[in-house]
């Protein structure tokens, strides 16, 4: 079964703060990975994913995350973070199957708090 | 264009009394998946449907859980005898297509409390 493991449930920054949030997960085939924020009050939207080609993707607002096949990893990353980054990040991963019937499995949550 | 919607946002039951949860896709989404989110913790899968086939109902916690798309389009989670630790954000999510490296989209949830 597949299990993703996020390093950092809490994490606060002051504004212009780079970040790194970590992902791992453990599953031995190929993966499609996602990264999901819930900004306080919305649902989940998709930040960037990862399903083939070049292990650095870029998302929207500013983030971007590297696939390190040899580390399991799936690390989130912004260089400058806003106050309107606040917010639950969630890495997510699902195995490929061929024909997409595998849920994601998230993680627990990365909850961060940008301080003004 | 409109995105996934869920109803009720909110709903309170009393223990052992039955439930139904309904889900909005987003028209022409394939794909359907509904969630549960306990309190602090990320999302774990329940269900998928590739239009109207349930497809994967291994993550059901058990046999009160029941889920149905008869149309491909509208999908309903039924919890039977709830129970306290039903309690949680069920939240539903569609897809454009079959393929697993798509994105899903979430609905808002509907927030589960029995008493």
């Amino acid at each position: 079964a597949q299990s993703v493991s996020q390093h950092n449930h809490h994490v606060i920054l002051s504004e212009a703060a780079s970040l790194e949030l970590g992902c791992n997960y453990s599953y031995g085939g190929t993966v499609n990975l996602f990264w999901y924020v819930q900004y306080p009050g919305q649902h989940l939207q998709l930040l960037l994913k990862y399903f083939s080609g070049d292990p650095l993707v870029k998302g929207i607002k500013g983030f971007e995350a590297e696939f390190i096949k040899s580390k399991f990893s799936f690390n989130l990353r912004k260089p400058s973070v806003q106050w309107s980054d606040t917010a639950e990040y969630f890495c997510a991963v699902n195995a490929y199957s061929g024909g997409g019937a595998d849920g994601l499995t998230f993680g627990k949550g990365t909850h961060l708090i940008i301080q003004p | 264009g409109a995105g996934v919607s869920q109803s009720p946002r909110y709903k309170v039951a009393k223990r052992g009394q039955d439930v139904a949860l309904r889900c909005d896709p987003i028209s022409g989404h394939v794909s359907l998946f509904w969630y549960q989110q306990a309190l602090g913790q990320g999302p774990e899968f329940l269900t998928y449907f590739q239009n109207e086939a349930q497809l994967d109902k291994s993550g059901l916690p058990s046999d009160r859980f029941f889920a149905e798309r008869p149309e491909g389009s509208v999908s309903t989670l039924k919890i039977q005898r709830t129970q306290q630790e039903d309690s949680a954000v069920y939240l539903c999510a569609s897809r454009r297509t079959g393929g697993g490296a798509d994105t899903q989209y979430f609905g808002p949830g509907t927030r589960l409390t029995v008493l």
